[in-house]
């Protein structure tokens, strides 16, 4: 079992410049989620997913979308990247009805120029 | 408004000394806590956790303690071992809901 994983591991873009980062899960989970880490900011949760075809709204939305193609895959896309988005983005998945815990794939680190 | 606080960004301990981590919560709808370590350019990973019906768990050297009167819980390694050194945070989640709140973590380093 790979747990979860994402792509790219590493990613430098410019301002106004748009692009996806994937994350896929192989433990049978319904719920996926999209954090950021900030410097000083603790992890802040961007989007989530309850099971395939539903998402919600986390706690710092605003310029994200996301798409959960299927019940592995739950991508994150920036349409316009800011500097403010320069951020590392983990990827996590819990199973139902479970204690709460969640299992996170290894991160992204997106600089924006 | 923060709703779960790790008041301490640091906290430096000797080898085989104990560690306290601590963490206070203001949302009384929370029913569940976990602590999650995390390495630099690594993911957080769970460590313990929690449920607000008990007051204490124990796992090896970890062992979280919940005071709900207070609103507080904290995290204690004993004894605290070098390859502890990371990033601890603070979870919680509640009414119904599977998202964790996280507070803003405290980086423990243990010093041989």
């Amino acid at each position: 079992n790979a747990g979860v994983t994402q792509t790219p591991k590493f990613q430098v873009l410019k301002t106004g410049q748009s692009m996806t980062l994937q994350c896929a899960q192989d433990m049978n989970h319904n719920s996926m989620y999209w954090y950021r880490q900030d410097p000083g900011m603790g992890l802040r949760l961007i989007y989530y997913s309850a099971s395939e075809g539903t998402t919600d709204k986390g706690e710092v939305p605003n310029g994200y979308n996301v798409s959960r193609l299927n019940k592995r895959e739950f991508s994150l896309r920036l349409e316009s990247a800011a500097p403010s988005q320069t951020s590392v983005y983990f990827c996590a998945s819990s199973p139902d009805r479970g204690r709460g815990e969640q299992f996170f794939g290894p991160g992204t680190r997106l600089t924006v120029l | 408004d923060q709703q779960v606080k790790q008041n301490s960004p640091s906290l430096s301990v000797q080898e085989g000394r104990i560690s306290i981590l601590n963490c206070d919560y203001t949302n009384s709808m929370f029913d569940y806590f976990l602590w999650y370590k995390k390495y630099p350019a690594e993911g957080p990973t769970f460590l313990i956790s929690i449920s607000s019906i008990k007051d204490k768990n124990e796992d090896g050297r970890f062992t979280v303690f919940l005071n709900k009167s207070a609103k507080h819980l904290s995290l204690h390694i004993v004894p605290s071992q070098p390859g502890d050194s990371a990033v601890y945070f603070c979870a919680a989640k509640g009414g119904g809901s599977e998202k964790l709140v996280f507070g803003k973590g405290t980086k423990l380093t243990v010093n041989p």
